[in-house]
């Protein structure tokens, strides 16, 4: 079956603009991750959703970012007012249930001009 | 917080040779994650260790879990070029269900032909 796929694979914009990354998990996954890539770190947790609902946002760095999974599928990670610092490569991954094996999308580079 | 560190950050060797990654963290995990990260993909689960003192071994590559699940290793036998890639170590964060990720900052391994 498809792995996690996410869309857009590459996205630059400019400080200040809006900018929305969305991640498609494998099927019937209901556990679903957003990690974030700074160049030379490891990925870092920004969310965690079991089905529809955010069961763990503590990784967000600031009100800036907000992230929706309306149909406990699809999720969509959502910047405003992106700033340089928000560059990096933004993972999306889902397991089974919660504990069980993340399996990683190949994430969106982001670029803020 | 629990951190976990990598070493050599950089790893540039000969077809052919054998080379030890190591990952390390003052902190017990329940257990450690190792994975492979290519260019432009998202990490790819190599082999989780559980028990202190586990081995495990998938082909040329051999993981080692530390008595005392605070550090671990991976060595690679003859190794090839088709190892290059970052090799990043995770482990369970502390919150219930261990499903958020902690990850080393990665030894990028580079095998010259």
């Amino acid at each position: 079956g498809a792995g996690v796929s996410q869309t857009p694979s590459n996205k630059v914009t400019e400080k200040g603009k809006y900018v929305e990354l969305r991640c498609d998990p494998i099927s019937g996954h209901t556990a679903l991750y957003w990690y974030r890539q700074s160049l030379g770190q490891g990925p870092e947790f920004l969310i965690y959703f079991q089905g529809t609902g955010a069961a763990d946002d503590s990784g967000l760095p600031n009100d800036r970012f907000f992230a929706v999974r309306p149909e406990g599928s699809v999720s969509t990670l959502k910047i405003q007012r992106t700033e340089r610092g928000d560059s990096a490569v933004y993972l999306c991954a889902s397991s089974r249930s919660r504990s069980d094996t993340q399996y990683f999308g190949p994430g969106t580079r982001l670029t803020v001009l | 917080t629990q951190l976990l560190e990598q070493s050599p950050q950089f790893l540039s060797i000969q077809e052919g040779e054998n080379l030890t990654v190591y990952c390390n963290s003052s902190s017990v995990f329940s257990s450690l994650q190792w994975y492979r990260q290519e260019p432009g993909e998202g990490p790819v689960l190599l082999v989780t260790v559980v028990t202190g003192g586990e081995v495990k071994k998938l082909k040329r590559l051999t993981f080692q879990f530390g008595d005392a699940r605070k550090d671990s290793s991976l060595h690679i036998t003859a190794a090839q070029p088709g190892d290059t890639g970052l090799y990043l170590c995770a482990g369970p964060g502390n919150r219930a269900g261990s499903y958020q990720l902690t990850f080393g900052k990665g030894t990028k391994l580079s095998v010259i032909p």
